[in-house]
């Protein structure tokens, strides 16, 4: 039984580049969640999947981000044109369905921008 | 907004003391769970906990939805229990978005 893994789990990019982060769910869960998560702050929530179909964005989802889940399976987040503002911590969790369920997270991706 | 609020902020344990946290939510909830971040990151999961009171091992934790807070119980604290534990709320309804604490940051000493 595998959790909820996310790569890569270290990013460096200088500002103005893209960067790309994967995760993978636990293979039953069919939600998936992403989280920011600054220095000295709790998780805050960006976005979620419900199998494919993207539900709802936060307003701090700037138009320099997108997220995807093809099939219903793995999930991106792509960040483009970064900014120093956008170095944290990125978070994946994944769920069954329904907001009754309790959510497990991946390892996080720890993103910097110089 | 609904607000979530942890206390305290900060504590500092020698090991084998019990301690407390708590945490408090302003609005109805579906659903709280309580985390452990370790020095990596990482969440794991300690409870889900959307009332009554639960246990495992040396932690257990109580909600009481009607009055809006939750409580996490730590006993005989050890070193390894050291980092940030969060309290998140999901707001009835059916996104499951998780709205997090600040964080109660613990420290224990040998």
């Amino acid at each position: 039984d595998t959790g909820v893994s996310q790569d890569p789990r270290h990013k460096i990019t200088k500002r103005g580049q893209n960067v790309t982060f994967r995760c993978d769910p636990i293979s039953e869960h069919n939600r998936l969640y992403w989280y920011r998560q600054t220095l000295g702050q709790g998780p805050e929530f960006l976005t979620y999947f419900q199998n494919e179909a993207q539900l709802e964005k936060s307003r701090l989802l700037s138009d320099r981000f997108s997220a995807e889940r093809p099939k219903g399976s793995f999930s991106t987040l792509e960040i483009q044109r970064t900014e120093q503002g956008d170095s944290a911590m990125y978070l994946c969790a994944s769920s069954l369905a329904t907001g009754f369920y309790e959510q497990y997270f991946g390892p996080g991706t720890r993103l910097t921008v110089t | 907004g609904i607000q979530v609020e942890q206390s305290p902020p900060d504590l500092i344990l020698q090991e084998g003391a019990n301690s407390t946290l708590r945490c408090n939510f302003s609005d109805s909830v579906n659903n709280l769970q309580w985390f452990h971040q370790n020095p990596w990151g990482q969440l794991i999961n300690l409870f889900y906990i959307p009332s009554g009171t639960k246990q495992n091992g040396r932690l257990s934790a109580t909600t009481v939805a009607t009055e809006r807070y939750s409580l996490l119980y730590i006993s005989s604290s050890q070193t390894t229990d050291s980092g940030v534990y969060f309290c998140a709320v999901v707001l009835p309804g059916n996104t499951g978005k998780l709205i997090f604490g600040q964080g109660t940051t613990l420290q224990v000493k040998p």
